[in-house]
């Protein structure tokens, strides 16, 4: 079982959707990043997260750490918002990230 | 304040070619952590390292695998004798400092390789 599991692998949605994506982690973490990929693009960073809620124009991430859940929400989606959405924690013991597989966002006109 | 900064952003090589990757880290950045993308799967850490010092290479593969970082100069990964399963994006980020002291990691482009 992989240490940072996302739900869904893959979504579409249509343009103006409220788009949910999930991460479970099995790890003691000091924070949780959530990133996007363009395809065959680079990595940009959209949250840190070590408790409660952030918010950056139309995204909204949430984590629950005595749950060890954290969810990524678009609101009024649009089809630049198609990527790679990637979950990674950050463990106590360690700088490095473990990275989910990543949930393939869709959206379309 | 330019980004990081990774080139080339593409690389051929034939297989047993050395292939050399540079990351710049952000101005004022002195920690550096090198990722791998196989294609179709997820990123996986590789190395961490701190100007002149390898932190944690617990991820980088026992063999043709090396990454520095001088005091002088970007970081280097390099990778000898390159296969075909080598192909893949690697990417390098940096932090002004361990991130356990909630500093953000900020990624470069990548560095994409292919092994022919």
């Amino acid at each position: 079982k992989n240490e940072v599991e996302q739900s869904p692998q893959n979504l579409t949605a249509q343009e103006g959707e409220f788009i949910t994506i999930n991460c479970s982690y099995s790890v003691g973490i000091s924070a949780l990043h959530w990133l996007q990929q363009h395809p065959g693009g680079g990595i940009v960073s959209l949250f840190m997260l070590s408790s409660g809620k952030k918010k950056h124009g139309r995204l909204i991430a949430t984590i629950n750490i005595q749950e060890k859940h954290s969810s990524l929400h678009i609101t009024a989606s649009h089809p630049r918002d198609s990527a790679v959405y990637i979950c990674a924690v950050r463990s106590y013991n360690t700088d490095k990230l473990i990275f989910g597989t990543g949930t393939r966002l869709q959206v379309f006109p | 304040n330019a980004g990081v900064m990774q080139n080339p952003r593409h690389l051929v090589r034939r297989r047993g070619q050395e292939a050399r990757l540079r990351c710049s880290p952000m101005k004022g950045h002195s920690h550096v952590y090198w990722y791998r993308q196989l294609p179709e799967e997820g990123l996986k850490f590789m190395v961490y390292l701190q100007k002149e010092n390898i932190i944690d290479e617990s991820g980088m593969p026992k063999e043709r695998f090396s990454a520095e970082f001088p005091k002088e100069g970007p970081s280097i990964l390099r990778i000898q004798q390159v296969v075909r399963g080598d192909s893949a994006a690697y990417f390098c980020a940096s932090s002004p400092g361990r991130t356990g002291g909630s500093y953000e990691q900020y990624f470069g482009p990548g560095t994409r390789l292919t092994v022919t």
